[in-house]
C-alpha cells in the first residue's frame, strides 16, 4: 500500500495561470516533506521543501503548503511557465528514515 | 554543482545475464541510493549505503545486490538479469542534510 499518493497522474495548466499538485499521506510519522521535479532523461531535480512545524514554504514562483491534520500537502506554482512542464514528484519521510516516495504527476503548461 | 554520473544511459540485456550499473558522485558525500523508477509507482529504493563498505536494504532489494568499495562509487548489480527488471533506475547521494542528488538515470531494458 503507498504510503504517499499523488492521485492526478497528469494535470494541463495554461500560461500564466496558477498549477496545483497535490499529495496525500497515510503515515502520520512523516514530518518532513521534498517536491522534485523531472525532466525527461534526467535524474530528479529537488524544488522546495517544507517541515511538519510549518504549513507554508515559499521559493519565487512555487509554495508549498502543508496540512497536518488532513495528512495532506500541495505545490503550487504561480505563475506556470512552459518550462515548468515536468513530472514533480511529492517525497515524505518519518525522522532518521529514508524517504518515500510518490507516483508522480505530469504537468503540462500549454503556451 | 554536485554531479552524480551513472555509467551508461541506456542498456539492453539478455534474461539471465549479470548486469553492473555503476553512479559516481563527486562531492564526497556519505549516503548513496539506488532507485527504480516504474509507472504508476514513483521512485522506489533498492539499496542504500551510508559509508564506504556499508549496504543496507531498501524496499525491494529482491534480485539486486549493491557494492561500495570507495566512497564516491556505488554500484548496482543485477545477479541474473529479468524481464521484470526492465526499469529505468536512478542513483542519488546526499550529505547530512536532506536533498538528495540525482544522477541522470539509466533505462535498462531485459529481453
Amino acid at each position: 500500500d503507498q504510503q504517499v499518493k499523488q492521485n492526478s497522474p497528469s494535470l494541463s495548466v495554461q500560461e500564466g495561470r496558477i498549477s496545483i499538485l497535490n499529495c496525500d499521506y497515510t503515515n502520520s510519522m512523516f514530518d518532513y516533506f521534498l517536491w522534485y521535479k523531472k525532466y525527461p532523461a534526467e535524474g530528479p531535480t529537488f524544488l522546495i521543501s517544507i517541515s511538519s512545524i510549518k504549513d507554508k514554504n515559499e521559493d519565487g514562483r512555487f509554495t508549498v503548503f502543508l496540512n497536518k491534520s488532513a495528512k495532506h500537502l500541495s505545490l503550487h506554482i504561480v505563475p506556470s511557465q512552459p518550462g515548468d512542464s515536468a513530472v514533480y514528484f511529492c517525497a515524505a519521510r518519518a525522522y532518521g528514515q529514508n524517504f518515500v516516495f510518490g507516483p508522480g504527476t505530469r504537468l503540462s503548461v500549454l503556451p | 554543482d554536485v554531479k552524480v554520473t551513472q555509467s551508461s544511459r541506456y542498456l539492453v540485456k539478455r534474461t539471465g545475464e549479470k548486469v553492473f550499473l555503476e553512479c559516481v558522485q563527486d562531492m564526497d558525500h556519505e549516503n548513496m541510493f539506488w532507485y527504480r523508477q516504474d509507472p504508476g509507482l514513483g521512485l522506489r529504493l533498492i539499496y542504500f549505503s551510508y559509508d564506504v563498505k556499508m549496504k543496507e536494504k531498501g524496499d525491494i532489494p529482491e534480485g539486486y545486490s549493491v557494492s561500495r568499495e570507495k566512497k564516491e562509487r556505488f554500484s548496482l548489480i543485477l545477479e541474473s538479469a529479468s524481464t521484470n527488471q526492465t526499469s529505468m533506475y536512478l542513483c542519488a547521494s546526499r550529505t547530512t542534510g536532506d536533498e538528495q542528488y540525482f544522477g541522470p538515470g539509466t533505462r535498462l531494458t531485459v529481453t
